[in-house]
C-alpha cells in the first residue's frame, strides 16, 4: 500500500536560515507528489507538485522539491526561512484510486 | 482565499446529536473532498464526489455521510457524535476529476462533541 512519511515532527530554523523537510514515499509507479502548507488557523495551500519531467520542482514563497526515485524522497527546500514560514507542512502522494495519501505533517517553527 | 466556503467556523454540540457541516467550492470546480483533521489521527480522507456523484471513499464511518447537490456545493452529515469525532473538518474542490491535481482548502469547521 503506498504512504507518505515525514520523518520529523517538529523543527526548528533560525530566521534566514536554509531549511529542508523530509518526505519519503511508498509507491510502485512514478509517484505524483505534493507538498501543501497550513497556515495557524487556516486550510492547506499547495505549494508545488511533481507529475514527471525535471525533478527539480519550484514552488510558490520560494519554497523548492526534489523528486529522488532512488531514495524514494521528496524534500522540500528554502534557503532562507522567514518568520511568515512558520506554519505546518505536509507531503502528500496520490495513489492508484487518484487520493491523496497524507503525511503526518512536519511544524516548522523559527527562531528569531 | 481559496474561494472554498465552509459553514459554520466552530460547531459545539453534546454526544448522541447529529449536525451538518456545509462547503461550496470554488466556483467552476466539480470535484468536492472532505477531510478530518485531529491530533491522534492527522489528516484523514473522508469521501469524494464529482459532479453530484461519489467518486471515492476513504476513512468515513458509517455514521457519517455526504452528498453534493446541483449546484455543486455539498453537506457532511455527522451522527449519532462521540467525544472522538472532535476534529477539524475540512472541505477542498479541484476542477478536475479522477486526478488529484491541486485541491483548494476551505478554511475548515471546528467540532467540538462535549
Amino acid at each position: 500500500a503506498q504512504s507518505v512519511t515525514q520523518p520529523d515532527i517538529h523543527i526548528t530554523v533560525s530566521e534566514g536560515a536554509s531549511l529542508e523537510l523530509r518526505c519519503n514515499y511508498s509507491y510502485g509507479a512514478t509517484p505524483y507528489l505534493f507538498w501543501y502548507v497550513q497556515s495557524p488557523g487556516q486550510g492547506l495551500q499547495l505549494l508545488l507538485k511533481y507529475f514527471s519531467g525535471d525533478t527539480l520542482v519550484q514552488g510558490i514563497k520560494g519554497f523548492e522539491a526534489e523528486f529522488k526515485r532512488s531514495q524514494s524522497s521528496f524534500n522540500l527546500r528554502k534557503p532562507s526561512v522567514h518568520w511568515s514560514d512558520a506554519a505546518e507542512y505536509f507531503c502528500a502522494v496520490e495513489d492508484s484510486n487518484y487520493q491523496l495519501i497524507w503525511g503526518a505533517g512536519t511544524k516548522l517553527i523559527i527562531k528569531p | 482565499d481559496s474561494g472554498v466556503t465552509q459553514t459554520p467556523k466552530h460547531l459545539i454540540t453534546a454526544t448522541g446529536q447529529r449536525v451538518t457541516l456545509r462547503c461550496s467550492p470554488r466556483s467552476g470546480d466539480l470535484s468536492v473532498y472532505w477531510y478530518q483533521q485531529s491530533l491522534d489521527q492527522g489528516l484523514q480522507f473522508l469521501i469524494q464526489y464529482y459532479n453530484g456523484e461519489e467518486r471515492a471513499k476513504g476513512n468515513i464511518l458509517e455514521r457519517f455521510s455526504a452528498q453534493q447537490f446541483p449546484d455543486l456545493h455539498s453537506e457532511l452529515n455527522l451522527s449519532s457524535l462521540e467525544l472522538g469525532d472532535s476534529a477539524l473538518y475540512f472541505c477542498a474542490s479541484s476542477p478536475l476529476a479522477p486526478r488529484s491535481d491541486e485541491q483548494f482548502f476551505g478554511p475548515g469547521t471546528r467540532l467540538t462533541v462535549l
